[in-house]
């Protein structure tokens, strides 16, 4: 049973396109993320939503949109994709978010190529 | 905003040697948290450290959290290929509710 599931895991596109990335967990956490993930590795979180109330809101493009249709799902959707995009998605989850000490269970990633 | 910065951003090893990655933050942590990304993987939970001064060890592993609540270490005796990775030191901030912020990780190179 995977934990945090993600789909699809590669994404190859054109520039300009709308594509949508989803994030399922079964293991009946509260808080979700999103982060980006560069070619230099550097991991920096996008968005967080805790029970379906979006908590932090990192300096993201407005063409990235964040959706948590319950506590157990979410999705980022991406309008006109553009080359800067490419990168990997990772969603995240952990127990509540909002107290210290909370460990993040990661997905596999997304692997996002934009052309 | 609070920073976190690692040092060194690449190391190559040759396998039996030691390595060590050190982890500075811009503001005093409640407490850190450290992950290991095996290439093309996901970050995966290592271990966390709460208190100052705080030392533990998972076999080879060795994670310290600095007395005052801003740096932290990890150094890795007899590095093996299997120790392969990035290393990202996750802090939190103190005070009530504080963003978990990922450090800019260490690429670890064994060569056989």
């Amino acid at each position: 049973d995977t934990a945090v599931s993600q789909t699809p895991k590669y994404l190859v596109t054109q520039m300009g396109n709308d594509k949508s990335i989803k994030c399922e967990q079964n293991l009946g956490h509260d808080t979700m993320y999103w982060y980006k993930q560069d070619s230099k590795k550097f991991l920096k979180i996008m968005f967080s939503y805790n029970n379906k109330e979006l908590i932090i809101n990192e300096t993201v493009p407005n063409r990235f949109s964040p959706k948590s249709p319950d506590k157990a799902h979410l999705n980022l959707h991406i309008n006109s994709l553009e080359l800067g995009d490419s990168a990997v998605y990772f969603c995240a989850s952990s127990q509540q978010g909002n107290r210290i000490r909370e460990t993040q269970y990661f997905g596999p990633g997304t692997r996002l190529l934009v052309l | 905003g609070q920073q976190v910065m690692q040092i060194p951003q690449y190391q190559h090893v040759q396998e039996g040697e030691d390595f060590t990655t050190y982890c500075n933050s811009s503001t005093t942590l409640s407490n850190i948290q450290w992950y290991k990304q095996r290439p093309g993987g996901h970050p995966v939970f290592l271990i966390q450290l709460v208190k100052s001064g705080e030392v533990k060890k998972q076999k080879r592993l060795t994670f310290q959290f600095g007395e005052a609540k801003k740096n932290s270490s990890l150094h890795i005796t007899a590095t093996q290929t299997t120790d392969v990775g990035t290393y990202f030191c996750a802090g939190q901030g103190s005070g009530g509710y504080q963003k978990v912020t990922f450090g800019t990780g260490t690429k670890l190179q064994v060569i056989p």
